[in-house]
């Protein structure tokens, strides 16, 4: 069975700092990875994919991946309150469309 | 991104009853829809992927009888829930891909329905 694996947390970091988050995934065949945010009772929203190995910047998120270790991460820098959310880590599953996704790591941003 | 609406965004039943959620693709047409369920403080699970014009793809242990899905049209996918109880209650959500940059899919906001 295809896994996609988190620390549930919660991560609590002061505001300012560097959040990192982590996702370890089980099927050696996938492309394609995402992170999305989602705040209590409401849906995912994308912040950032990565497919290639390396960083991938885009504003204060950073994604890892490193498909040997089938490791990939998303760092927040200068973190705010109002990143104070759970972070899904999804894989794409090799060969269809769908998306296997991590629980979630449940991030606590303090003032 | 793609744009996806959801209605109704929250919904409360009586046991035994149907509830009809649809999911609408509202910025370009979706051959593929996906629909998947969250209960509170776990991950979303693949429930099954909607496909226009045919019959949809059901994950395993998912019934087909009691979640039918439709997607009649290449802008809107339906999910409805039959005769519903109240280990169905959950956060049901619907998602689509434009089918560029790598497929990524982008979710709706959600239906919540209660199943008294």
């Amino acid at each position: 069975q295809k896994e996609v694996e988190q620390n549930s947390g919660p991560l609590s970091v002061p505001e300012g700092a560097i959040a990192s988050l982590n996702c370890t995934y089980s099927d050696r065949g996938s492309q394609s990875f995402f992170w999305y945010r989602q705040y209590s009772g409401k849906s995912p929203e994308l912040i950032m994919f990565i497919y290639s190995n390396g960083d991938k910047e885009d504003g204060r998120f950073t994604a890892q991946l490193n498909k040997a270790s089938q490791y990939v991460s998303l760092l927040i820098r200068d973190s705010q309150p109002s990143d104070s959310a759970t972070y899904l880590c999804a894989v794409k599953d090799t060969g269809r469309r769908a998306l296997t996704f991590g629980s979630g790591t449940r991030l606590q941003v303090q003032p | 991104g793609a744009v996806v609406s959801q209605h109704p965004s929250r919904v409360i039943c009586k046991s035994g009853t149907s509830v009809k959620i649809e999911c609408r693709s509202l910025d370009f047409q979706a051959t593929t829809m996906f629909w998947y369920r969250q209960f509170p403080k776990k991950s979303l699970m693949l429930m099954a992927t909607s496909n226009e014009g045919s019959k949809a793809t059901y994950e395993q242990g998912v019934e087909k009888d009691k979640f039918l899905i439709n997607h009649a049209s290449l802008t809107l996918s339906t999910l409805t829930v039959t005769s519903a109880h109240p280990e169905d209650s959950s956060f049901y959500i619907c998602s689509t891909s434009d089918g560029r940059a790598w497929d990524t899919q982008y979710f709706g906001p959600g239906t919540r329905l209660t199943v008294l």
